[in-house]
C-alpha cells in the first residue's frame, strides 16, 4: 500500500511569489491534514480537510489556503511568500479525521521543504 | 490554556541505557495523547498512542507510555537504547480550538542522541 506522496519534496521561491504544494493520501483516506514545521516555532496545524471540505483551520493568515479534490488528493497555496515561510510542510492522512484519532492513525507523508529567498 | 510542554530539547544517553523522554500536557478536557518520531528528511511516524484505555501504551520498536492524570504526563520511555533510537520525538495532543474542533498540537520536540 502506498504511503501519503508530497509534490515536489524541495522549492525554492522568492519573496512575493506564491506555491502551491501537493499531498496524495494513502488510498480510501478522506482526511488530509497540513502542518508547518520550522525551528522557532515547530510543528503547527494549517488546517484539515475531509471530503472536499475544510473541516478546521489553524491560527495562519489567509495567505494560507488549502483545497481537497473528490479523489481526496490535496493542495495548499501560500500566497505572497515572506521569508518566515521557509519551513518543511507536511501532509498527513487519515480514514476518518482528527476527531476519531482515538480508532484511527495519522500517516504522514515525508514533507516539501519550502525556502524562501 | 491548553498547551503540551517536552522538558529537555536534547537527551544524549549511552547505547543500552534507559531512555526517558517528558511529555506534560494542559487540557480541559481528557485528552487523545501520542508520541511520534521523526528520523532526519522525513515525516513523523506514530510510535504508540492513548485513548482512554489501558493507562500504560506499549509501542513500537520497544517503547511504551504511561499516562498520569493526576500528572497530566505521558513519559515516554524505553529500557535500553539502541543506536537506531536517534531522533527527534514529539509528543502530540489533541486540544479543542476555538473553532470547537480538536486540532493536534505538538510539543516542542526533543532530540534523541544516543552514544556508543
Amino acid at each position: 500500500k502506498a504511503g501519503v506522496t508530497q509534490t515536489p519534496r524541495y522549492l525554492i521561491k522568492t519573496r512575493g511569489q506564491q506555491v502551491t504544494l501537493s499531498c496524495s493520501p494513502i488510498s480510501g483516506h478522506r482526511s488530509v491534514s497540513w502542518y508547518q514545521q520550522t525551528p522557532g516555532q515547530g510543528l503547527q496545524f494549517l488546517f484539515e480537510y475531509f471530503s472536499e471540505t475544510q473541516r478546521n483551520k489553524g491560527n495562519f493568515p489567509g495567505r494560507f489556503s488549502g483545497r481537497q479534490f473528490s479523489n481526496s488528493r490535496s493542495e495548499m497555496n501560500v500566497s505572497t511568500l515572506e521569508l518566515g515561510d521557509s519551513a518543511l510542510y507536511l501532509c498527513a492522512s487519515s480514514l476518518a479525521g482528527i476527531e476519531s484519532l482515538q480508532y484511527n492513525e495519522q500517516f504522514f507523508g515525508p514533507g516539501t521543504r519550502l525556502t524562501v529567498l | 490554556a491548553q498547551s503540551v510542554t517536552q522538558l529537555g530539547s536534547h537527551v544524549s544517553v549511552s547505547e543500552g541505557a534507559l531512555v526517558l523522554l517528558r511529555c506534560n500536557y494542559s487540557s480541559s478536557v481528557p485528552p487523545y495523547l501520542f508520541w511520534y518520531v521523526q528520523y532526519p528528511n522525513q515525516g513523523l511516524q506514530l510510535l504508540l498512542k492513548y485513548t482512554s484505555a489501558a493507562t500504560l501504551v506499549k509501542g513500537i520498536n520497544g517503547f511504551e507510555a504511561e499516562f498520569k492524570k493526576s500528572e497530566t504526563s505521558f513519559h515516554l520511555t524505553k529500557p535500553s537504547a539502541h543506536m537506531s533510537d536517534a531522533a527527534e520525538y514529539f509528543c502530540a495532543v489533541t486540544l479543542f480550538m476555538d473553532t470547537g474542533r480538536r486540532a493536534l498540537t505538538f510539543g516542542s520536540g526533543t532530540r534523541l542522541q544516543v552514544q556508543p
